[in-house]
């Protein structure tokens, strides 16, 4: 299985909306409706932040959201912060009933 | 609340296996509906799973670590470890214990431990 494709960075002032992509096959995103998110800060374990494609776990943001198209899945962060800073991945269940990750994308916050 | 602790050494030698133990507290890895998943994150790099169990035994794993990883439960310890076999440099990374739920991904992390595969 190869891993899910994330553009390696993402940048954004405070206050805006920076859309981080994550592109799969029909084996994984294309296949169920599985895709989580994590953000993960340095030093930290990761953070679920979407399941589902689009639900948020309690105590996660509303400026978080997720959605899909075809094979591509997609984490909208509004309203960003300087703590919204951090390495962002996202996950798939596969038809194989493996998991597969994306590389992963920086944020930054200009 | 549910807690995660991996435990195990941190350097292990070429050729060796890995082993490591994830505890779980505040809940029974028999509680049904999770599965218990081994991801790793070499130093600088991003996620890779390697492999989840249910607390039936029923084990899955990713078919580029298939033929060197075990993944099994205890129970009645309430925990479950990884062993991956014929390490080598590539191997050197931080290892995560994780719960997760049906196909919801994985909302329980432990915190991680380095393991440095090295002579």
């Amino acid at each position: 299985q190869s891993a899910l494709t994330q553009p390696a960075s993402v940048s954004g002032s405070p206050g805006q909306s920076i859309t981080i992509s994550c592109t799969g096959t029909s084996s994984d995103i294309g296949f169920y409706n599985s895709v989580s998110w994590y953000q993960q800060h340095p030093g930290k374990a990761p953070k679920l932040m979407i399941y589902e494609v689009s639900y948020r776990p309690s105590g996660v943001s509303n400026r978080f959201s997720g959605s899909k198209s075809d094979n591509t899945a997609s984490l909208t962060i509004s309203g960003l912060q300087a703590e919204d800073e951090a390495n962002y991945y996202c996950s798939s269940y596969t038809s194989s009933s493996t998991w597969v990750f994306g590389g992963g994308t920086k944020l930054t916050v200009l | 609340q549910v807690q995660l602790q991996e435990s195990g050494p941190g350097l292990v030698k070429p050729l060796e296996t890995l082993s490591l133990t994830c505890t779980v507290s505040g809940d029974s890895v028999t509680s049904g509906s999770y599965h218990w998943s081994w991801i790793r994150q070499p130093p600088g790099k991003g996620l890779e799973w390697i492999g989840y169990i249910y607390d039936s035994g029923s084990t899955n794993y990713n078919p580029s670590l298939k033929s060197r990883v075990t993944i099994s439960i205890d129970t009645s310890k309430n925990q479950f470890s990884l062993k991956l076999s014929s390490v080598t440099a590539a191997d050197t990374a931080v290892y995560y214990c994780a719960r997760g739920r049906s196909t919801f991904g994985w909302g329980d992390w432990g915190q991680g431990t380095l393991v440095t595969v090295s002579s």
